[in-house]
């Protein structure tokens, strides 16, 4: 089975801090996301990697960057933590689409961190 | 542009009865689409997926659902509710555009009274 691990189930950072989520992933996975989670906004894509080094922005990059020096390894970081930084965050990771086999394959998800930021 | 639309928020349903969880979708091009489910303090995970082969997809637990194109539908069903079935569960469209950009609906949550 696929295992995503967050480092941390629940966070409390004070405004102004620099804050790391860490995730990772055991099983090989060129993909990797971070998504954040509001309640009755769904999951939006912050960042996501398609493979080691490459990262491209999402659809709320603002505020957040990210990590991914090695293929295991996505980290996500709040560079100066804002209190409408509070929200779950999930991360996950899916094979790469390069071939016909792989095309649609499943997204899969950490437990999530749950970040409070006062 | 590509978005989801989950036409409940919240549904409850009696153990042993049906269940029916609402999804539009509008897309330029056909669609992947999927369900996820998260139980409380867990991550999603993938229910069933449509891929434009048959319309009808079966998924886990006893899960299915129906792609309707004229109606640009995929509403999730199950013909009998067991407590194990609350969670929420998101509906999620894969642009053809865009590998890597999917879009979640808002969720609906799935409350099972004894």
């Amino acid at each position: 089975d696929v295992k995503v691990t967050q480092s941390s189930r629940y966070l409390v950072k004070r405004t102004g801090e620099k804050v790391f989520l860490e995730c990772v992933q055991d099983m090989d996975h060129e993909n990797m996301f971070w998504y954040r989670q509001d309640p009755g906004l769904g999951l939006r894509l912050i960042y996501f990697s398609y493979d080691v080094k490459m990262k491209e922005k999402g659809d709320i990059p603002e505020g957040y960057s990210v990590s991914r020096e090695k293929k295991e390894r996505f980290s996500l970081i709040l560079e100066s933590a804002s209190t409408n930084q509070t929200s779950m965050y999930l991360c996950a990771s899916r094979v790469g689409q390069g071939t016909p086999s792989s095309y649609n394959s499943p997204l899969h998800f950490g437990n999530g961190t749950r970040l409070t930021v006062t | 542009a590509q978005s989801v639309t989950q036409l409940d928020s919240h549904v409850s349903v009696s153990e042993g009865t049906p269940v029916l969880l609402r999804c539009n979708y509008s897309s330029s091009y056909s669609p992947s689409l999927f369900w996820y489910v998260q139980h409380p303090n867990k991550g999603l995970q993938l229910l069933l997926k449509y891929t434009s082969a048959a319309t009808l997809v079966k998924g886990i637990n006893g899960f299915e659902a129906e792609f309707k194109k004229s109606e640009t539908s995929f509403h999730l069903t199950k013909p009998s509710a067991h407590m194990s079935d609350a969670a929420e569960y998101f509906c999620v469209v894969r642009p053809y555009s865009n590998d890597y950009k999917l879009s979640f609906g808002a969720g609906t949550t799935v409350t099972v009274r004894a």
